[in-house]
């Protein structure tokens, strides 16, 4: 079965760059996604990368997909104690319905000044 | 970037009663919406795709009598928790398609008591 993987637990320095690694089982999604989540809130999507990109840049957010290996990476440059928060990665499945998302567990990523 | 607002945000209701949410898409039309539940320290888990005008796809595990979800419009779904239980406390998060993004309200919190 689809089954999305991450490790549960970040913590870096104000100013140090944070990597935060996913893997995933589904070989045919199109789009993977970064969502970012602040205590007691909903998803806030940051970004996402189409399958057949490798890298997507945006201002500090960098998504890296090797698609071979089905792993998906975020890397934050210049960590701010703003982005300690849990970041969940997603793959999008099509089902019965239509397209739906299946997400990790998420990353805890605390950010220590 | 689109926005979907959910309500209420907060919910405390009596086992048995029968609990509203709501989900409205409220810049751009919707034609599948989703609904999720999220655990503590847990991922969130589909529990059903809406598509506007049609039945509800549930996934494995979630009661359809228990958990009913109307999509009456393009901009508005809706998940009643029928005849609620303690178990059922959680919070619980819609989303809207927009092409190819999901876009997520700010989530619901249940308790029941």
């Amino acid at each position: 079965g689809e089954d999305v993987e991450q490790s549960l637990f970040l913590s870096v320095r104000e100013g140090d760059s944070s990597v935060i690694n996913c893997t995933y089982t589904d070989s045919s999604s199109t789009y993977l996604y970064w969502y970012k989540q602040e205590p007691g809130a909903g998803l806030q999507l940051l970004t996402y990368i189409f399958s057949n990109m490798d890298m997507k840049q945006d201002q500090r957010l960098t998504v890296l997909l090797n698609k071979k290996d089905k792993h998906l990476s975020l890397r934050i440059a210049d960590t701010q104690t703003g982005d300690s928060a849990i970041y969940f990665c997603a793959e999008s499945l099509l089902n019965q319905a239509g397209t739906a998302l299946i997400f990790g567990k998420g990353t805890t990523l605390s950010v220590s000044s | 970037g689109a926005v979907v607002s959910q309500h209420p945000s907060w919910v405390i209701c009596k086992s048995g009663t029968s609990v509203k949410i709501e989900c409205r898409s409220l810049d751009f039309q919707a034609t599948t919406m989703f609904w999720y539940r999220q655990f503590p320290k847990k991922s969130l888990m589909l529990m059903a795709t809406s598509n506007e005008g049609s039945k509800a796809t549930y996934e494995q595990g979630v009661e359809k009598d228990k958990f009913l979800i109307n999509h009456a419009s393009l901009t508005l779904s809706t998940l009643t928790v029928t005849s609620a239980h303690p178990e059922d406390s959680s919070f619980y998060i819609c989303s809207a398609r927009d092409h190819e993004t999901q876009y997520f309200g700010p989530g619901t919190r249940l308790l029941v008591l």
